[in-house]
């Protein structure tokens, strides 16, 4: 089945930049998204599309794809950006949505 | 807004039908989507509703046992959970999905959810 690989965690030190990244055979085809979860709070969309950002997403997050590879990178990570990111796709051959295992993002 | 309701403690084998009331937008325009979190653990996607109710879509492990609804007079969404499990112990979010005129699937991804509420499965 579909899946979504993500690194279990990654850690920079404030105003660094971090990468985020999550691999799948179909993103080619299809678009990532991407939520941040602070602890004990709802997910939140910061990139959908690949690359887009909502109202309201600090400049600072962005996104890129390129083959089977998404990316979420925040450029000078703040440590209020501490929290456990997921990517998102879909599955059509299966009609099912599916999201990465999760990175916990520390910043310190 | 999206508010979660319905949760708490059943036995293995039991059943529970988790609510998720809207406001704030047209609710009977989106696909609706549930989410559910165990302790500790990572987001998985459950289930999603096109937004007239007549396309549904579940993943494999709750598929048969889960059910979702919608009714759009009332701004509500409904996922009934039969023959509950120990390992489906979780936080229930509801999202909201696509607009129904992005031509995007219904189990596309989600632009903003509720709180969540807790299903506890255990003896």
């Amino acid at each position: 089945s579909y899946e979504l690989t993500q690194p279990p965690s990654v850690s920079v030190s404030p105003g660094q930049t971090a990468r985020i990244t999550c691999s799948g055979d179909a993103l080619p085809k299809t678009f990532a998204y991407w939520y941040q979860q602070k602890s004990g709070q709802a997910p939140v969309l910061v990139i959908y599309e690949d690359n887009n950002r909502p109202s309201g997403i600090p400049e600072r997050f962005s996104g890129s794809s390129s083959g089977t590879m998404a990316t979420l990178t925040i450029s000078g990570a703040q440590v209020e950006d501490e929290a456990d990111y997921y990517c998102y796709s879909t599955d059509s051959s299966a009609n099912r949505g599916v999201f990465g295992g999760g990175t916990k993002l520390t910043v310190l | 807004q999206l508010l979660e309701s319905g949760g708490g403690l059943v036995q293995p084998g039991g059943s529970l039908r988790l609510s998720c009331a809207a406001s704030g937008f047209t609710f009977s325009t989106y696909a609706m989507t549930w989410v559910r979190q165990a302790p500790g653990k990572g987001l998985d996607w459950v289930s999603s509703i096109n937004d007239s109710g007549d396309g549904t879509f579940y993943a494999d492990s709750v598929k048969g046992r889960f059910t979702v609804s919608r009714e759009n007079f009332k701004n509500t969404v409904y996922l009934q959970m039969n023959s509950l499990r120990v390992d489906d112990t979780a936080v229930y979010y509801c999202a909201r999905g696509p607009f129904y005129g992005s031509g995007r699937d219904p189990y596309d991804a989600s632009d903003f959810w509720g709180q969540g509420t807790m299903v506890t499965v255990s003896s």
